[in-house]
């Protein structure tokens, strides 16, 4: 069954720290993975995307690495500002193949907290 | 601002009821992607649409149904409406009919049955 998986659920930490969040995903057959950012009540912003070959991109103080042969992702936030609070959620696209028009696979989400 | 709207922003009914969300895409796109976020099972793919014609499934259910419109607007409708249903419900758009191209999402509308 296809699935992702986001660690923390939640976490806080102090304005200026680094954070790292987590992805792992069992999604076949992989075309790539996209991390979203989500402020309360408002829909997602994308912030990256990696495709199977790709192991690091970045977005400003945003990070995202790539393991594809672990099938593990990850999030890195430098220096965290008050507007970092958000829910970060991973996203795993199936490809498209012979017709197929392939999927997206949500995670749940880490709902990161900034505090002063 | 993402360019895509969304109406109503809420929305109470009734259980047993029918209602209809609607989506604007923003101007050139011609996909739309319909999403429901529910406090337990996060964002769930629906429905997408591309210029027109369905173009990819996902666990929509057969009380849903969505169209997209010559104008390329998009709605969403829920029929038999159950307590479970109650969720935000999520547009997004696309240039292109490429499902995992970015999508750029409305504001939400928030459904409440009760």
């Amino acid at each position: 069954k296809n699935q992702v998986e986001q660690s923390p659920q939640s976490l806080i930490i102090l304005e200026g720290k680094n954070c790292t969040l987590q992805c792992n995903y069992t999604v076949s057959p992989f075309s790539n993975l996209r991390w979203y950012k989500q402020d309360t009540g408002r829909g997602p912003v994308s912030l990256t995307i990696m495709t199977f070959s790709e192991n690091t991109k970045s977005n400003g103080r945003y990070t995202a690495t790539l393991d594809a042969d672990t099938k593990q992702s990850s999030l890195h936030i430098t220096a965290s500002q008050l507007s970092d609070s958000a829910s970060y959620i991973c996203v795993v696209s199936t490809a498209d193949y012979g017709g197929s028009q392939g999927n997206l696979i949500f995670g749940k989400g880490t709902k990161l907290s900034v505090k002063p | 601002d993402s360019g895509v709207t969304q109406t109503p922003k809420h929305l109470i009914t009734a259980t047993g009821q029918r209602v209809t969300l609607r989506c604007s895409p923003r101007s050139g796109d011609l996909s739309v992607y319909w999403y429901q976020q529910s406090l337990d099972q996060g964002l769930q793919f629906l429905i997408q649409y591309y210029n027109g014609e369905e173009r990819a499934k996902g666990n929509i259910l057969e009380r849903f149904s969505a169209q997209q419109f010559p104008d390329l607007h998009s709605e969403l409708n829920l029929s038999s409406l159950e307590l479970g249903d109650s969720a935000l419900y999520f547009c997004a758009s696309s240039a292109t009919g490429v499902l995992y191209n970015e999508q750029f999402f409305g504001p939400g509308t928030r459904l409440t049955v009760l």
